[in-house]
């Protein structure tokens, strides 16, 4: 089974900061890879798939990088609704990542 | 406007059995492959199965492999999971979610608001 590691666990930022969340694949997995968000109490929301296309409605300071192994989250400039957690899926085998935290400063 | 909605889920006993759910709307239900995934309090969010458009073919995780059995009903626009053999770990919230795209694997693209199981004696 394909393993699926995120870091950091949690992130601490302002509102305007630059971030990036990376995604670690034990296997190669191509661009077979998506970004979620969510919100407590929420159901999550696709924002990334193949790696780096943009889902419907998703703004576009969030961006998506990377194939093989190594894969990145791009929020360009935080807003307000952005203070989430986020988790990565490869869709060969489907696992997710554990998720990343992202909290006010 | 695409539309997920689950039911069934509720207070089991360990060793119980429990089958849920997810009522589709707003889309040909019979052109997407559909998914469960689950959700343990306070942790991340586990896949569970997949089924294909035509149910020819279905896919576990390890951890539910012989216990869970996903089905779908193209007809009446609904998806299944019988879930058996139920454990203390198999409390989470479920949800259902649609494949992005008919065309090709690319994500769960939309999601139902999830049903808590909660097995305890």
């Amino acid at each position: 089974d394909i393993q699926m590691t995120q870091s950091p666990s949690t992130l601490y930022a302002s509102v305007g900061d630059g971030v990036a969340i990376t995604c670690r694949a034990s296997h190669s997995i191509s661009n077979w890879l998506a970004w979620y968000q969510q919100k407590p109490g929420k159901a999550p929301k696709l924002l990334i798939y193949k790696a780096s296309n943009l889902g419907s409605g998703v703004p576009s300071r969030f961006s998506g990088s990377g194939s093989g192994t190594e894969f990145t989250l791009t929020i360009s400039s935080l807003q307000p609704d952005d203070f989430a957690t986020y988790y990565c899926q490869q869709y060969n085998s489907y696992s997710f990542g554990q998720g990343t935290t992202v909290e006010i400063k | 406007e695409v539309y997920l909605e689950e039911s069934g889920g509720g207070l089991v006993q360990p060793g119980g059995s429990l089958r849920l759910s997810c009522a589709a709307s707003g889309f040909t239900f019979s052109n997407y492959w559909m998914h469960w995934v689950r959700q343990a309090p306070g942790k991340g969010l586990v896949w569970v199965s997949r089924i294909n458009s035509d149910a020819s073919g279905t896919s576990y995780a390890d951890s539910v492999k012989g216990r869970f059995t996903i089905s779908r009903d193209n007809a009446k626009n609904m998806l299944y999971l019988q879930l058996n053999s139920l454990r203390a770990d198999d409390t989470a919230i479920y949800y259902c979610a649609r494949e992005r795209s008919f065309l090709e694997v690319t994500g769960l693209g939309h999601w139902g608001q999830g049903t808590l199981v909660t097995v305890s004696s």
